[in-house]
């Protein structure tokens, strides 16, 4: 399995911002996922992230909130643009043949005041 | 109804017994199930795939699928204090989606 890691950890932003998380990966992978998980709930795929492509988003997701990169096949980024209280979450990046087998990175805890 | 349903516990076992967790999906043509395994404050591991009806056994991890029914359980042999976290179900629904199950927290009493 390949070994994620994401940036920042954690972070405490004020709303009306952006926050971009970063997400590495020590090999090449076709696609990259990113989820969001509040507190308490289960994963919600958030999008979609193919290199060479634009990111497929999930329903109730737009580009707008939540702008991808994926410049390449080893990195990724996912913007919550904006930001409410209602962002706070923790978003985690994963790899995945399709969506079968999910790796998952430590995940970003986000906390919007 | 929710496309995953899981009980959302806390299951309480002691060591050293089996603990069984269940799930249910709503799709009748989903094809992939997983198992997930979620310490607190960690982020989820893969623990168990099954892909076809009947058991998948790996170590003290047994997965069991029953396509007619739609529900997918597993099932941990001689439990441990180590085995306590939140198990998350996971299934690839018929339009290639994958759904989470809100999971269950699992407790092993020594």
């Amino acid at each position: 399995s390949a070994v994620i890691s994401q940036k920042p950890s954690r972070d405490i932003c004020q709303r009306g911002t952006s926050l971009t998380i970063q997400c590495q990966v020590d090999s090449q992978v076709t696609m990259m996922f990113w989820y969001r998980q509040q507190p308490g709930q289960s994963l919600t795929l958030i999008a979609t992230a193919n290199q060479g492509s634009e990111a497929t988003y999930e329903s109730g997701f737009v580009i707008d909130k939540f702008p991808i990169s994926r410049p390449n096949l080893t990195f990724s980024t996912l913007t919550v643009s904006n930001m409410s209280p209602e962002d706070s979450s923790i978003y985690l990046c994963s790899t995945g043949r399709n969506y079968n087998e999910q790796f998952f990175g430590p995940g970003t805890r986000l906390t919007v005041l | 109804q929710k496309e995953v349903e899981q009980n959302s516990g806390p299951l309480s076992v002691p060591e050293g017994a089996i603990a069984s967790l269940n799930c249910t999906y709503s799709d009748r043509g989903s094809q992939s199930f997983f198992w997930y395994r979620q310490y607190s404050g960690k982020s989820p591991e893969l623990i168990m795939s099954i892909y076809s009806n009947g058991d998948k056994e790996d170590g003290r991890f047994t997965a069991q699928l029953n396509k007619a029914s739609q529900y997918v359980s597993l099932l941990i042999r001689d439990s441990q204090p180590s085995d306590s976290a939140t198990y998350l179900c996971a299934v690839i629904s018929s339009a290639s989606k994958i759904i989470f199950g809100s999971g269950t927290r699992l407790s092993i009493r020594p």
